[in-house]
């Protein structure tokens, strides 16, 4: 089975612009969450989508925001980026819900200048 | 507010050295407790969980983990590390509140030395 994939890998944005993120979960798997990871604070969560539908919600601002497809596929979008945006985004998935393993990806690295 | 707490962030070690990681949670309901782990330029991946039942879970590559709740703590545990073991660990807890969002500690960077 193929695992959790994001495009892009890697990102260079200035600030002001917007950035959308993408994610392939393991095929089957029907929730999608994701995370910011920063050295300063460490896996932060952002969402969590399940059926289409936002289940679950960090305490992100509103300028980050996601969707998910009726096939799973996930994607979160940052408007007006700052350069605190700047962190690896990472998505998982698991079966139904969050409390089965989730399988990470590699991450999105975004860097905002 | 929920939070997760990893008291050692910078552990080093020679091999064989018995392990101890410290996490600790602040929630007197029920939880969810897991262990995460990042090699260097891999992905996170489950190392152990936890839901209910025998507090003393075991998982991959010889690691282990006790869950005592009066203490609020999931202490990850493995008797004789080697140098793969060199890696990020990450403690995570759901279930606070009743959601499913989970909750990561900052992570506890592992350094054995062969």
């Amino acid at each position: 089975k193929a695992g959790v994939t994001q495009t892009p890998r890697y990102l260079i944005k200035t600030r002001g612009q917007q950035v959308t993120l993408s994610c392939s979960p393991i095929s089957g798997h029907r929730s999608v969450s994701w995370y910011q990871q920063t050295p300063g604070q460490g896996l932060q969560f952002l969402f969590e989508y399940f059926s289409e539908t936002q289940r679950n919600k960090g305490n992100f601002p509103g300028r980050f925001s996601g969707r998910q497809f009726s096939n799973s596929r996930s994607e979160m979008n940052v408007s007006t980026l700052e350069l605190g945006d700047s962190a690896l985004y990472l998505c998982a998935s698991s079966l139904e819900r969050s409390t089965d393993t989730q399988y990470f990806g590699p991450g999105t690295r975004l860097t905002v200048l | 507010a929920q939070s997760v707490s990893q008291h050692n962030h910078h552990v080093i070690l020679s091999e064989a050295a018995s392990l101890e990681l410290g996490c600790n949670y602040s929630y007197g309901g029920t939880v969810n407790l897991f262990w995460y782990v990042q090699y260097p330029g891999q992905h996170l991946q489950l190392l152990l969980k936890y839901f209910s039942g025998d507090p003393l879970v075991k998982g991959i590559k010889g690691f282990e983990a006790e869950f005592i709740k009066s203490k609020f703590s999931f202490n990850l545990r493995k008797p004789s590390v080697q140098w793969s073991d060199t890696a990020e660990y990450f403690c995570a807890v759901n279930g606070f509140g009743n959601t499913d969002k989970l909750i990561f500690g900052t992570g506890t960077r592992l350094q054995v030395f062969p």
